[in-house]
């Protein structure tokens, strides 16, 4: 079955801190894997691509086939990273299977 | 800026009324997604639109419908809205619809049922 599984529903960290937002996927090709943020009051929008391998606002996600997963990580919070955190799979047929989110909430 | 745009941010209807949710877009993109989005829930994909082409989830109700009468406009029909049918309905284009496609989400409309 395909399935995308944020075990965290809530995650609160420390300014400061590093923060991993957990991800793992059942898929039985090659993933196509997407973290997408929704920041308050403002749409759902593309964090980043694992197919990109790029860092956008401090934060990368590797993809591990062997732990089927796809932790997304930044190494010190910012406040302003406060957000709803969605990991999500691109499979064939124009479906992308989301995660049911993870709420970051970092705190002064 | 080109951007996927929803029209009611708000609607409201009672039960069994039918109700027309609005999207458009100005990205030009070939492929447009209705999501559904309960409380703490994962946004479930509804149908999409690749141009014309119209295609079904297997588990989405036949109350759901949709039209796309041209490239920038999809529109969703709730033929009789149930209390169950209360969501936040999300709008989504990309470009080609593969696997590795970025997708660009309209604002939502959140659907209230009386």
């Amino acid at each position: 079955a395909q399935r995308v599984t944020q075990p965290e529903k809530l995650l609160s960290v420390f300014k400061g801190a590093p923060v991993e937002l957990k991800c793992n996927y059942s898929y039985s090709g090659s993933p196509e894997l997407f973290w997408y943020v929704q920041y308050s009051r403002q749409r759902l929008q593309l964090l980043l691509r694992h197919i990109s391998r790029e860092s956008i606002k401090g934060f990368t996600a590797d993809l591990n086939k062997g732990e089927t997963s796809f932790h997304l990580k930044k190494p010190f919070a910012q406040e302003e990273d406060s957000a709803m955190y969605y990991c999500a799979l691109g499979t064939g047929g124009f479906k992308t299977i989301f995660g049911a989110g993870t709420r970051l909430f970092v705190k002064a | 800026d080109a951007m996927v745009i929803q029209n009611p941010r708000y609607q409201v209807t009672q039960f069994g009324k039918p109700v027309t949710l609005s999207c458009s877009q100005t990205l030009n993109h070939n492929v447009m997604y209705w999501y559904q989005q309960k409380s703490s829930q994962a946004p479930k994909l509804l149908f999409h639109y690749y141009d014309k082409d119209f295609n079904n989830e297997a588990d989405t109700p036949d109350n759901f419908q949709s039209r796309r009468p041209n490239t920038s406009f999809c529109f969703l029909d709730i033929r009789s809205p149930g209390l169950g049918d209360a969501a936040m309905y999300l709008c989504a284009t990309s470009l080609s619809g593969t696997r590795a496609d970025t997708q660009y989400f309209g604002p939502g409309t959140r659907l209230t049922v009386l």
